[in-house]
Protein backbone atom coordinates (compact mmCIF):
# COMPACT_ATOMS: atom_id res chain seq x y z
CA UNK A 1 0.00 0.00 0.00
CA UNK A 2 0.91 3.34 -0.41
CA UNK A 3 1.43 6.29 2.22
CA UNK A 4 2.36 9.52 2.84
CA UNK A 5 4.34 10.77 5.73
CA UNK A 6 5.12 14.34 6.81
CA UNK A 7 6.57 15.00 9.80
CA UNK A 8 6.51 18.92 10.26
CA UNK A 9 3.15 19.76 11.16
CA UNK A 10 3.67 23.17 12.04
CA UNK A 11 6.96 25.40 10.40
CA UNK A 12 7.76 28.75 11.11
CA UNK A 13 10.04 30.87 8.80
CA UNK A 14 10.93 34.27 8.38
CA UNK A 15 9.64 36.25 5.24
CA UNK A 16 12.91 36.07 3.16
CA UNK A 17 14.72 33.18 4.54
CA UNK A 18 14.84 29.57 2.53
CA UNK A 19 12.16 26.58 3.37
CA UNK A 20 12.20 23.30 2.96
CA UNK A 21 9.23 20.91 3.44
CA UNK A 22 9.90 17.03 4.26
CA UNK A 23 7.79 14.12 2.49
CA UNK A 24 8.69 10.78 2.29
CA UNK A 25 6.46 8.16 0.74
CA UNK A 26 5.99 4.37 0.34
CA UNK A 27 5.57 2.60 -2.45
CA UNK A 28 6.72 -0.28 -4.10
CA UNK A 29 7.37 0.85 -6.93
CA UNK A 30 7.81 4.13 -9.35
CA UNK A 31 5.72 6.97 -7.70
CA UNK A 32 4.04 9.64 -8.97
CA UNK A 33 4.56 12.14 -6.36
CA UNK A 34 2.93 15.95 -6.10
CA UNK A 35 3.17 18.77 -3.93
CA UNK A 36 -0.14 20.84 -3.48
CA UNK A 37 -0.85 24.40 -1.83
CA UNK A 38 -4.19 25.35 -0.19
CA UNK A 39 -4.95 28.84 1.20
CA UNK A 40 -7.41 28.95 4.18
CA UNK A 41 -10.39 28.31 2.63
CA UNK A 42 -9.55 27.44 -0.53
CA UNK A 43 -9.18 24.77 -3.10
CA UNK A 44 -5.84 22.77 -3.39
CA UNK A 45 -3.47 24.00 -5.88
CA UNK A 46 -0.36 21.91 -7.96
CA UNK A 47 2.67 23.06 -7.39
CA UNK A 48 4.32 20.11 -9.08
CA UNK A 49 5.01 16.94 -10.04
CA UNK A 50 7.39 14.12 -10.27
CA UNK A 51 6.65 11.28 -12.80
CA UNK A 52 10.45 10.54 -13.97
CA UNK A 53 13.12 12.19 -16.01
CA UNK A 54 15.34 14.92 -13.65
CA UNK A 55 14.80 14.48 -10.21
CA UNK A 56 15.15 18.45 -9.30
CA UNK A 57 11.77 19.46 -10.76
CA UNK A 58 10.79 23.20 -10.64
CA UNK A 59 7.22 24.16 -10.13
CA UNK A 60 5.59 27.38 -9.41
CA UNK A 61 5.93 30.21 -7.47
CA UNK A 62 9.42 29.64 -7.46
CA UNK A 63 9.25 26.15 -5.59
CA UNK A 64 11.36 23.03 -6.77
CA UNK A 65 11.16 19.65 -5.30
CA UNK A 66 13.96 16.83 -5.61
CA UNK A 67 13.09 13.24 -5.60
CA UNK A 68 15.60 11.18 -3.66
CA UNK A 69 14.66 7.01 -4.20
CA UNK A 70 17.31 6.68 -1.51
CA UNK A 71 15.56 8.14 1.20
CA UNK A 72 12.03 7.77 -0.38
CA UNK A 73 11.88 11.38 -0.28
CA UNK A 74 10.23 14.22 -2.40
CA UNK A 75 11.19 17.07 -0.63
CA UNK A 76 9.84 20.94 -1.31
CA UNK A 77 12.02 23.88 -1.04
CA UNK A 78 12.03 27.35 -1.90
CA UNK A 79 14.58 29.84 -1.43
CA UNK A 80 13.19 32.78 -0.25
CA UNK A 81 9.75 32.72 1.44
CA UNK A 82 7.18 35.53 0.80
CA UNK A 83 4.38 36.09 3.39
CA UNK A 84 1.73 35.04 0.32
CA UNK A 85 3.35 31.39 0.87
CA UNK A 86 1.91 30.80 4.29
CA UNK A 87 -0.52 28.07 3.64
CA UNK A 88 -1.14 24.82 4.51
CA UNK A 89 1.01 22.04 2.00
CA UNK A 90 -0.01 18.54 1.09
CA UNK A 91 2.67 16.04 -0.46
CA UNK A 92 0.30 12.78 -2.39
CA UNK A 93 1.63 9.90 -4.26
CA UNK A 94 -0.28 8.07 -6.82
CA UNK A 95 0.17 5.19 -8.77
CA UNK A 96 -0.60 1.05 -8.47
CA UNK A 97 -3.57 -0.33 -10.51
CA UNK A 98 -5.66 2.11 -9.48
CA UNK A 99 -4.73 5.40 -10.97
CA UNK A 100 -8.21 7.71 -9.80
CA UNK A 101 -6.68 7.26 -5.68
CA UNK A 102 -3.44 9.90 -4.58
CA UNK A 103 -2.60 9.31 -0.81
CA UNK A 104 -2.24 12.82 0.54
CA UNK A 105 0.16 12.96 3.34
CA UNK A 106 -1.61 15.18 6.80
CA UNK A 107 0.06 18.16 5.30
CA UNK A 108 2.59 21.37 7.44
CA UNK A 109 1.22 24.53 8.08
CA UNK A 110 3.41 27.12 7.12
CA UNK A 111 3.66 30.76 9.28
CA UNK A 112 5.35 33.12 7.86
CA UNK A 113 6.74 35.97 10.23
CA UNK A 114 7.60 39.39 8.78
CA UNK B 1 -9.47 28.14 -18.95
CA UNK B 2 -8.08 25.60 -16.15
CA UNK B 3 -10.39 26.80 -13.77
CA UNK B 4 -13.07 24.25 -12.06
CA UNK B 5 -16.17 25.88 -10.23
CA UNK B 6 -18.27 25.03 -7.36
CA UNK B 7 -21.21 26.58 -6.50
CA UNK B 8 -22.23 27.36 -3.34
CA UNK B 9 -18.85 28.89 -2.03
CA UNK B 10 -21.42 28.13 1.19
CA UNK B 11 -24.49 25.90 2.19
CA UNK B 12 -26.28 25.75 5.68
CA UNK B 13 -28.76 22.91 5.75
CA UNK B 14 -30.55 21.00 8.49
CA UNK B 15 -30.61 17.49 8.72
CA UNK B 16 -33.66 16.74 6.88
CA UNK B 17 -33.26 19.21 4.02
CA UNK B 18 -32.01 17.94 0.58
CA UNK B 19 -29.94 19.91 -1.26
CA UNK B 20 -27.09 19.87 -3.89
CA UNK B 21 -23.58 20.37 -4.92
CA UNK B 22 -22.45 21.45 -8.37
CA UNK B 23 -19.01 21.14 -9.99
CA UNK B 24 -18.24 22.41 -13.63
CA UNK B 25 -15.09 22.41 -15.32
CA UNK B 26 -14.05 23.13 -19.73
CA UNK B 27 -10.72 21.27 -20.07
CA UNK B 28 -12.34 18.24 -21.30
CA UNK B 29 -11.43 16.45 -18.75
CA UNK B 30 -12.97 12.95 -18.52
CA UNK B 31 -12.39 11.36 -14.88
CA UNK B 32 -13.62 14.02 -11.85
CA UNK B 33 -13.83 13.53 -8.58
CA UNK B 34 -15.27 14.53 -5.28
CA UNK B 35 -13.40 14.91 -1.89
CA UNK B 36 -14.50 15.63 1.92
CA UNK B 37 -12.47 17.88 3.78
CA UNK B 38 -11.89 18.07 7.48
CA UNK B 39 -10.03 21.11 9.21
CA UNK B 40 -6.43 20.63 9.41
CA UNK B 41 -6.90 17.28 7.86
CA UNK B 42 -5.83 16.16 4.02
CA UNK B 43 -8.63 15.80 1.71
CA UNK B 44 -10.20 12.34 1.97
CA UNK B 45 -11.54 10.92 -1.44
CA UNK B 46 -15.24 10.22 -1.44
CA UNK B 47 -16.36 9.26 -5.24
CA UNK B 48 -14.54 9.12 -9.08
CA UNK B 49 -15.92 9.02 -12.19
CA UNK B 50 -14.75 8.41 -15.57
CA UNK B 51 -16.04 8.94 -18.83
CA UNK B 52 -19.18 9.80 -16.56
CA UNK B 53 -19.70 6.45 -15.00
CA UNK B 54 -18.64 6.19 -11.40
CA UNK B 55 -15.85 4.23 -10.78
CA UNK B 56 -14.41 4.60 -7.35
CA UNK B 57 -16.95 4.91 -4.43
CA UNK B 58 -15.15 4.98 -0.93
CA UNK B 59 -17.97 3.25 1.25
CA UNK B 60 -19.36 6.67 1.55
CA UNK B 61 -22.89 6.52 3.55
CA UNK B 62 -26.05 6.36 0.47
CA UNK B 63 -26.94 9.81 2.33
CA UNK B 64 -24.40 11.38 -0.19
CA UNK B 65 -25.78 10.55 -3.76
CA UNK B 66 -23.33 11.40 -6.44
CA UNK B 67 -24.48 12.08 -10.18
CA UNK B 68 -21.95 12.97 -13.38
CA UNK B 69 -24.63 14.48 -15.94
CA UNK B 70 -22.39 14.68 -18.37
CA UNK B 71 -18.43 15.27 -19.03
CA UNK B 72 -18.29 18.81 -17.92
CA UNK B 73 -20.64 18.22 -14.79
CA UNK B 74 -20.39 16.98 -11.39
CA UNK B 75 -22.78 16.97 -9.03
CA UNK B 76 -23.39 15.66 -5.68
CA UNK B 77 -26.62 15.40 -4.25
CA UNK B 78 -27.23 15.57 0.22
CA UNK B 79 -29.90 14.12 2.04
CA UNK B 80 -30.72 13.61 5.77
CA UNK B 81 -26.85 14.51 6.67
CA UNK B 82 -25.14 14.29 10.36
CA UNK B 83 -23.48 17.12 11.57
CA UNK B 84 -20.58 15.43 11.47
CA UNK B 85 -20.69 15.47 7.62
CA UNK B 86 -20.06 19.44 8.13
CA UNK B 87 -16.68 20.03 5.60
CA UNK B 88 -15.03 21.62 2.91
CA UNK B 89 -16.18 19.66 -0.36
CA UNK B 90 -14.29 19.94 -2.86
CA UNK B 91 -14.89 19.23 -6.83
CA UNK B 92 -11.26 17.80 -8.68
CA UNK B 93 -10.83 16.93 -12.44
CA UNK B 94 -8.19 15.14 -14.39
CA UNK B 95 -7.40 14.27 -17.81
CA UNK B 96 -8.72 10.53 -17.34
CA UNK B 97 -7.74 7.76 -15.43
CA UNK B 98 -5.73 5.96 -17.70
CA UNK B 99 -2.13 4.88 -17.24
CA UNK B 100 0.15 7.05 -15.34
CA UNK B 101 -1.81 8.97 -12.48
CA UNK B 102 -2.13 12.63 -13.33
CA UNK B 103 -2.54 15.96 -11.37
CA UNK B 104 -5.69 17.25 -10.36
CA UNK B 105 -7.14 20.62 -10.73
CA UNK B 106 -9.20 21.17 -7.30
CA UNK B 107 -12.07 23.57 -7.45
CA UNK B 108 -12.25 26.03 -4.58
CA UNK B 109 -14.66 24.04 -2.19
CA UNK B 110 -17.88 24.17 -0.70
CA UNK B 111 -18.37 24.69 2.97
CA UNK B 112 -20.95 22.94 4.63
CA UNK B 113 -22.62 23.25 7.53
CA UNK B 114 -25.43 20.68 8.68
CA UNK B 115 -27.35 22.34 11.74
Amino acid sequence: AQSVTQPDIHITVSEGASLELRCNYSYGATPYLFWYVQSPGQGLQLLLKYFSGDTLVQGIKGFEAEFKRSQSSFNLRKPSVHWSDAAEYFCAVGGGTNAGKSTFGDGTTLTVKP
Amino acid sequence: DTEVTQTPKHLVMGMTNKKSLKCEQHMGHRAMYWYKQKAKKPPELMFVYSYEKLSINESVPSRFSPECPNSSLLNLHLHALQPEDSALYLCASSQDLSGSPQEQYFGPGTRLTVT
